[in-house]
């Protein structure tokens, strides 16, 4: 069965870096992409953005353009979210998620367990 | 504020039909496929309509999608308490090459 786990929760000062990992299994990591949702406390989802695990290609939300990097490790079937310069509004749970495609048009079909991560002084 | 639109609550008693608008623009709902999901209290989103109308194995036919120009709707019937979550619309949006959330609707089940 599709698996997504992710790394646990994180406490970060304002202007510092997180990095979240997404662990896939249960399907062929490079025959799908990973998208990355965040869910600020009380509030709605807020996708942030796409890797190809296949090529690496990457398409960020223009919100966060300059401040986030996606990667992955096809090795280890392993996703990774580094957000820098975090401010007190990046403060929520990240989910990584898989992107199935059929015939062109993608969609998310599984989701993460999600990580917390605080912006705290 | 999100980029599509939902109420932020609706409610129904167990048996009871209920639906949710989902509301957007020529660039997302227009001109893109509808995705419905379920999050339940303190877990992640698990996709309950994808491609408008379609439910992936698993999802009870209680559940139903539809769409017309740039909204679409989701469609609970035979409510029951455990689908008691926030329900979130999503579709591609052109302009922005992204995707693009409703804010979400609380269903309480009274």
């Amino acid at each position: 069965q599709v698996q997504l786990v992710q790394s646990g929760a994180e406490v970060k000062k304002p202007g510092a870096s997180v990095k979240v990992s997404c662990k896939a299994s249960g399907y062929t990591f490079t025959s799908y992409g990973i998208s990355w949702v965040r869910q600020a406390p009380g509030q709605g989802l807020e996708w942030m953005g796409w890797i190809s695990a296949y090529n690496g290609n990457t398409n960020y939300a223009q919100k966060l353009q300059g401040r986030v990097t996606m990667t992955t490790d096809t090795s280890t079937s392993t996703a990774y979210m580094e957000l820098r310069s975090l401010r007190s509004d990046d403060t929520a749970v990240y989910y990584c998620a898989r992107d199935s495609c059929t015939g062109g048009v993608c969609f998310i079909d599984y989701w993460g367990q999600g990580t917390l991560v605080t912006v705290s002084s | 504020q999100s980029v599509l639109t939902q109420p932020p609550s609706a409610s129904g008693t167990p048996g009871q039909r209920v639906t949710i608008s989902c509301s957007g623009s020529s660039s997302n709902i227009g001109s893109n496929y509808v995705y419905w999901y379920q999050q339940l209290p303190g877990t992640a989103p698990k996709l309950l309509i994808y491609r408008n109308n379609q439910r992936p194995s698993g999802v009870p036919d209680r559940f139903s999608g539809s769409k017309s120009g740039t909204s679409a709707s989701l469609a609970i019937s035979g409510l029951r308490s455990e689908d008691e979550a926030d329900y979130y619309c999503a579709s591609w949006d052109d302009s922005l090459s992204g995707w693009v959330f409703g804010g979400g609707t609380k269903l309480p089940v009274l």
